[in-house]
């Protein structure tokens, strides 16, 4: 079945560091991928999403690349704040049954001042 | 913005209760979900529900039920609470899929953190 498999955290860094949070999924057909990221004692909210091969999602200074020949979907920021400081999960939904969204296990991130 | 309500943030129950989770969305959408997220598995889909009255099974659906009699409100319920549904729990909201709407995000609650002794 599909999947996302994300690296595992803590991932800790200093302020304005290079972050890079891996993902890579398992899935038939053509999915649509998301960022969502949860900040402490609050929900999940999405962050950026591609919807094809090479569409490039961003928001806030993250970026990541739909890459499909290597099924990647990596999370990308150039300098970390320490507000960036959440849980960072990876998710892909299919087109025949886009309702559902299959989730990584997340990747807790910190920035230390 | 759109507006997910988790009607409580902090939730004590004891086994054996029947317990309802409500959720609340104010920007007319016909998707709504209840997904449970622990430490390590990430969020797992419960159940999820694509208009009034209408309900499929999620992936974990085992000792959980949900109700929509209203287009705004999706409502979670543990028949006989265990220890084991000990965790917290998302409800989320999203247009339904089709024509001009494509991959419409999901809208996320804030969470109740159920504890079930």
């Amino acid at each position: 079945g599909d999947s996302v498999t994300q690296m595992e955290g803590p991932v800790t860094l200093s302020e304005e560091a290079f972050l890079t949070i891996n993902c890579t999924y398992t899935a038939t057909g053509y999915p649509s991928l998301f960022w969502y990221v949860q900040y402490p004692g609050e929900g999940l909210q999405l962050l950026l999403k591609a919807t094809k091969a090479d569409d490039k999602g961003s928001n806030k200074g993250f970026e990541a690349t739909y890459r499909k020949e290597t099924t990647s979907f990596h999370l990308e920021k150039g300098s970390v704040q320490v507000s960036d400081s959440a849980v960072y999960f990876c998710a892909l939904t299919r087109m025949d049954s886009s309702y559902k969204l299959i989730f990584g296990s997340g990747t807790r991130l910190l920035v230390r001042p | 913005d759109v507006k997910v309500t988790q009607s409580s943030r902090y939730l004590v129950k004891r086994t054996g209760e029947k317990v309802f989770l409500e959720c609340v969305q104010d920007m007319d959408h016909e998707n709504m979900f209840w997904y449970r997220q622990d430490p390590g598995l990430g969020l797992r889909l419960i159940y999820f529900s694509y208009d009034v009255k209408m309900k499929e099974k999620g992936d974990i659906p085992e000792g959980y039920s949900v109700s929509r009699e209203k287009k705004e409100r999706f409502s979670l319920i543990l028949e006989s609470a265990s220890t084991n549904q000990t965790s917290m729990y998302l409800c989320a909201s999203s247009h339904k899929q089709g024509g001009l709407k494509i991959n419409q995000p999901q809208h996320f609650g804030d969470g109740t953190r159920l504890s079930i002794l």
